[in-house]
């Protein structure tokens, strides 16, 4: 158990829609990652929080928002769903503190869109 | 997105023989990080690397770093069927905090 946790675990919806996921991050970590993992595209960085700031975007749709909260939680919104949104989403924590760069993964939300 | 070359894609062993794997990349990174991933769950933390040339261990697991800064090994000794998984490479290219950006995965099978 990482200690980051995820809800929901699985999630179906239409095309069209929106949905929010949710993370929480390790206990006094105060970095959330997100991260799209897909067959064919991989594991791919979205978007980074550092205690509620927004730190670094990568692969990040304009569909798809993030933020995180002051109890350090965070939220993905994924919006307009298409087909090609189906993949498992995960989140990682990072110690706000130096030397470790190691980020500690959930156990993700897999997204089905139909 | 950019992604580090990882290689073998697959790899089908018996229990008892010894696994590597490795990754690299066109660009330096300035930590390698290699995870492991079970069906259903998310990456698992195996082992972190931070200095060129550096050599790390975790029970049976060795990772090291590459002294070009380009690529990272993984070796795992003696494999167990519970070592079957999707390993991956992960690299970060600032000192801290930054994004990770992970290899495509090695699918190891381990037949008992």
């Amino acid at each position: 158990d990482s200690g980051v946790t995820q809800t929901p675990k699985h999630l179906i919806t239409a095309t069209g829609q929106r949905v929010t996921l949710r993370c929480s991050p390790r206990s006094g970590d105060l970095s959330v990652y997100w991260y799209q993992q897909s067959l064919d595209q991989g594991l791919q960085f979205l978007i980074q929080y550092y205690n509620g700031e927004e730190r670094a975007k990568g692969n990040i749709l304009e569909r798809f928002s993030a933020q995180q909260f002051p109890d350090l939680h965070s939220e993905l919104n994924l919006s307009s769903l298409e087909l090609g949104d189906s993949a498992l989403y995960f989140c990682a924590s990072r110690a706000g503190t130096r030397p470790t760069n190691e980020q500690f993964f959930g156990p993700g939300t897999r997204l089905t869109v139909l | 997105g950019q992604q580090l070359n990882q290689s073998p894609q697959s790899m089908f062993i018996q229990e008892g023989e010894d696994v590597s794997m490795n990754c690299t990349s066109s660009s330096i990174f300035n930590t390698w990080l290699w995870y492991k991933q079970e069906p259903g769950e998310g990456p698992v933390l195996l082992i972190a690397l931070y200095k060129a040339g550096e050599l790390t261990s975790n029970g049976r697991l060795t990772a090291q770093f590459g002294i070009t800064r380009k690529d990272s090994f993984l070796n795992i000794s003696a494999s167990i069927p519970s070592d079957v998984g999707i390993y991956f490479c992960a690299g970060q290219k600032e000192t801290s905090g930054s994004r990770l950006t992970f290899g495509e995965g090695t699918q190891l099978t381990v037949n008992p």
